[in-house]
């Protein structure tokens, strides 16, 4: 069974640029959610994706978007970027349809903004 | 709203001490699951337990144990006979079923540390 990857590990970037976070879902699953972790934080839901559709999506403004592929890989787009986008971005893929609500997550992508 | 409150920033023992990490939720439904996860410093997020709000078992797994308890709303995890690779940030989180869809609220995490 693959687990979640996450490309790339690390990313910086400048202030005002956009940037693309990739995930592919552990196999069986079909459903992927993004978080990030800004540093001594836990983590906070960006949104979710099932059926390629955004079906969920928390406190973020619209300059955070995504995209999820008849695969269930997701990507998630950052534009405009500033400097608070600094964190550690988690996917977490899991299955709708089941008895579980568990979600596992990859090891993450940590983006610096500069 | 639902929130976890993980009132232990970080907690420091040495091996072969028993801890136990707190973990306080507040949330208006019914239906909801509960959560631990283990996060050491290469930044995964690992599962370790999920609960539903109708199963007030306590479990044991291993060196791990959980105690749910609906009435003080708290969601505790104990590791008995702690190890150095116990090491890492444990979080706590509370999962609803909204519209169709599910999302994790994480507390803010207790760092553990465990000497030898």
């Amino acid at each position: 069974e693959t687990g979640v990857t996450q490309s790339p590990t690390h990313l910086i970037k400048t202030r005002g640029q956009q940037v693309t976070l990739r995930c592919s879902s552990q196999s069986g699953h079909n459903t992927v959610s993004w978080y990030q972790q800004a540093l001594g934080q836990g983590p906070q839901f960006i949104f979710q994706y099932y059926r390629e559709e955004e079906n969920g999506r928390g406190n973020f403004p619209p300059r955070f978007s995504g995209l999820q592929f008849p695969n269930y890989s997701s990507e998630l787009n950052v534009n405009a970027l500033e400097l608070d986008d600094s964190a550690l971005y988690l996917c977490a893929s899991s299955f709708t349809g089941g008895s579980g609500y568990e979600q596992y997550f990859g090891p993450g992508t940590r983006l610096t903004v500069t | 709203a639902q929130k976890v409150t993980q009132a232990q920033t970080e907690i420091s023992v040495v091996e072969k001490e028993d801890v136990t990490l707190d973990c306080v939720y507040e949330t208006r439904d019914t239906t909801y699951y509960l959560f631990w996860y283990k996060q050491p410093p290469s930044g995964e997020l690992v599962f370790l337990i999920r609960r539903n709000s109708f199963d007030e078992q306590n479990e044991i797994s291993g060196r791990y144990s959980w105690n749910f308890q609906k009435s003080t709303s708290s969601f505790n995890f104990t590791i008995t006979a702690s190890q150095v690779v116990d090491s890492a940030v444990y979080f706590c989180a509370l999962s609803e079923a909204r519209s169709g869809y599910s999302t994790l609220t994480f507390g803010k995490g207790t760092m553990l540390l465990v000497s030898p």
